[in-house]
Order: C-alpha cells, then sequence, then structure tokens
C-alpha cells in the first residue's frame, strides 16, 4: 500500500484564489520531504525542500511567496498554491524517504495532485 | 552539481522480449543512490529499483534489474519478458550524499510495449 500520501488528487481553483496540497507519510516519521512538479511529457522539477520545523529551501526560480510550504509535523508537509493563476496548472507531487533500515534508501512519492486553474 | 541523462525519448519493445533503458549520470558527490521510478499515464511515481553507488552486486527486483557500471556512470534499467502493463514513462533518478540529499530526475524514457 501507500506510504505515502497525497491529497487533494485533483483540484479545479479559480484564478486568483489559493489552494492547498497535503503530503503525508504514513507509518513513517519524514523529516524531509520534497515538493516536484511536472509539465505535460516533462520531467520532474525540484521545487522545493520541505524540513520540518524550518523553513523551506527553495529552488532557484521558484517563488517563495507564491509556493507556500509548510512542514508542521514529522508526517505532513502542506503545498499551497497562492493566487493561483492558469500558467501554475500542473502537476505537483511530493516525495519523502523511507523510514527504517531495510527501506531507508527508497524514496516514496505521493500518488501527486493535478492543479487545474480556470 | 548532480545530472541525469536519459537520451531515449521513446523505445518500443515486442511482449515477452527484454529491453534496456539508458541512463548516465554525473555527480561530484563520493556516494549516492541510483532509482528508477515508472510513471503510468494516471501520474503516480512508482519505485522499481535502486542502485547504491557502493554496492557490489547489480540490483534486481523481479523483472527489473540495474546494469550499473560506475567507470561509466551509467546505470540502464533491463526489463526482461516485457508485459503490456510495463507501457509507461520511466525515469531515472540519482540522490547526493549531500545536504538534503534532493533527487535529481532525468528526463524520462515512453516506453511502449507491442502485442
Amino acid at each position: 500500500g501507500a506510504v505515502v500520501s497525497q491529497h487533494p488528487s485533483r483540484v479545479i481553483c479559480k484564478s486568483g484564489t489559493s489552494v492547498k496540497i497535503e503530503c503525508r507519510s504514513l507509518d513513517f516519521q519524514a523529516t524531509t520531504m520534497f515538493w516536484y512538479r511536472q509539465f505535460p511529457k516533462q520531467s520532474l522539477m525540484l521545487m522545493a525542500t520541505s524540513n520540518e520545523g524550518s523553513k523551506a529551501t527553495y529552488e532557484q526560480g521558484v517563488e517563495k511567496d507564491k509556493f507556500l510550504i509548510n512542514h508542521a509535523s514529522l508526517t505532513l508537509s502542506t503545498l499551497t498554491v497562492t493566487s493561483a493563476h492558469p500558467e501554475d496548472s500542473s502537476f505537483y507531487i511530493c516525495s519523502a524517504r523511507g523510514g527504517g533500515l531495510s527501506s531507508g534508501n527508497t524514496i516514496y512519492f505521493g500518488e501527486g495532485s493535478w492543479l487545474t486553474v480556470v | 552539481a548532480q545530472k541525469i541523462t536519459q537520451t531515449q525519448p521513446g523505445m518500443f519493445v515486442q511482449e515477452k522480449e527484454a529491453v534496456t533503458l539508458d541512463c548516465t549520470y554525473d555527480t561530484s558527490d563520493p556516494s549516492y543512490g541510483l532509482f528508477w521510478y515508472k510513471q503510468p499515464s494516471s501520474g503516480e511515481m512508482i519505485f522499481l529499483i535502486y542502485q547504491g553507488s557502493y554496492d557490489q552486486q547489480n540490483a534486481t527486483e523481479g523483472r527489473y534489474s540495474l546494469n550499473f557500471q560506475k567507470a561509466r556512470k551509467s546505470a540502464n534499467l533491463v526489463i526482461s519478458a516485457s508485459q503490456l502493463g510495463d507501457s509507461a514513462m520511466y525515469f531515472c533518478a540519482m540522490r547526493g550524499s549531500r545536504g538534503y540529499q534532493k533527487v535529481t530526475f532525468g528526463t524520462g524514457t515512453k516506453l511502449q510495449v507491442i502485442p
């Protein structure tokens, strides 16, 4: 079963509104989670590294004030797209490193979230 | 800086045949991990196989095997006995050993299995 859960899987919002996407690690603690964005038929692009209890580390070119990341607990990270515009429409996916010795090398991904801004 | 290169944008393979998906990488990290993921049209990322840079043997997971050639900096994925359900995008990725150990992805290879 899934070890990283992402919600919602699909969301449609009006231009100018904000939308929040949640990423939860199931049955393990993830001090670090990663948020990616994927445009159609392209690779995943890392947006930011989410760190529990501290500020996220953003990749170059990613607007911190537009893509707010909060890592409030060891099992939850949220990505909020503020004042969304149609060009923000994309597939957003989170990941977390597996917990425990047997799976510590594995990076697990959430199911992804399709965002459509109309 | 890390870089992953997948030179095959698309591949075709006959059902039940084996196929090799190419991946080369570049990094200055002393140790690193290499991954392969499968992404069907639904968008989810499915973990297939992992290879550590210091692992002595090539990783295998069922029909998947990773042909790791450290000197050539290549980590090709071999899928044996292809099935129709293997049709998907395949991404090679690398995790460094420094900092937050972020994962860098290649551009992907679209595999289509022909009946």
